[in-house]
């Protein structure tokens, strides 16, 4: 089946402006994760869903950031006001249950560049 | 906290030769550990993953093995061919935690 999708598969922004970046889990995967690798660093968790819980959201780096899912369906990673900061590849991932002998799987990321 | 470390940050070997990738990490009270290969450009392509109560996991020329109890994993990937030249990142996820705090993997270079 369809892997983890994620679009766009590029953006350039202007410091100030906000993107959307979004993510298709695979079919019948209910957790979903965001995280973002800058150049030259280790993979960031940023946000967690599982089901209808609410989010972990300690990876967040400002409240600048934000995100939502709908059902156990895509996810928006929404930054508001960007940053030059913000430049990163913004990975997505999806596991079958938020369980622990489950393993996660990547999209190909979305990679932001803010002038 | 956890931290992940992987040395060496980048590896050379000629084509065939079987290699070593190292992973250690700080706080042994793992759930698991994950390989992933990534290509320039791509996504993360999970490898293996080795569940806290396990030893070992082999997929094809790649075995993964784990010791919790020292904080470290290898992956070992025999007879080598250009097209394993990637980063591997290794990653764990920790009991009472959902994500993967990872590694800043290491570059491996297969010489033709």
């Amino acid at each position: 089946g369809a892997g983890v999708s994620q679009s766009p598969s590029n953006k350039v922004t202007e410091k100030g402006k906000d993107v959307e970046l979004r993510c298709d889990p695979i079919s019948g995967h209910t957790a979903l994760y965001w995280y973002r690798q800058r150049l030259g660093q280790g993979l960031e968790f940023l946000i967690y869903f599982q089901g209808n819980s609410a989010p972990d959201k300690s990876g967040l780096p400002s409240d600048r950031f934000s995100a939502e899912r709908t059902g156990e369906s895509v996810s928006t990673l929404t930054i508001q006001r960007t940053q030059q900061e913000d430049s990163a590849v913004y990975l997505c991932a999806s596991s079958p249950r938020g369980l622990f002998y489950n393993e996660q799987f990547f999209g190909p990321g979305t990679r932001l560049t803010v002038l | 906290k956890q931290e992940v470390t992987q040395i060496p940050a980048a590896l050379s070997v000629p084509e065939g030769e079987n290699l070593v990738l190292n992973c250690s990490f700080t706080d042994s009270a793992i759930y698991n550990l994950q390989w992933f290969r990534q290509d320039p450009g791509k996504g993360l392509t999970s490898l293996l993953l080795i569940q806290s109560s396990q030893r070992e996991q082999t997929s094809g020329r790649l075995n993964a093995s784990l010791d919790k109890s020292s904080g470290r994993s290898t992956l070992y990937i025999a007879a080598s061919q250009p097209g394993d030249s990637a980063t591997y990142l290794c990653a764990v996820r920790d009991f009472g935690n959902e994500k993967l705090t990872f590694g800043t993997g290491t570059r491996l270079t297969i010489i033709p």
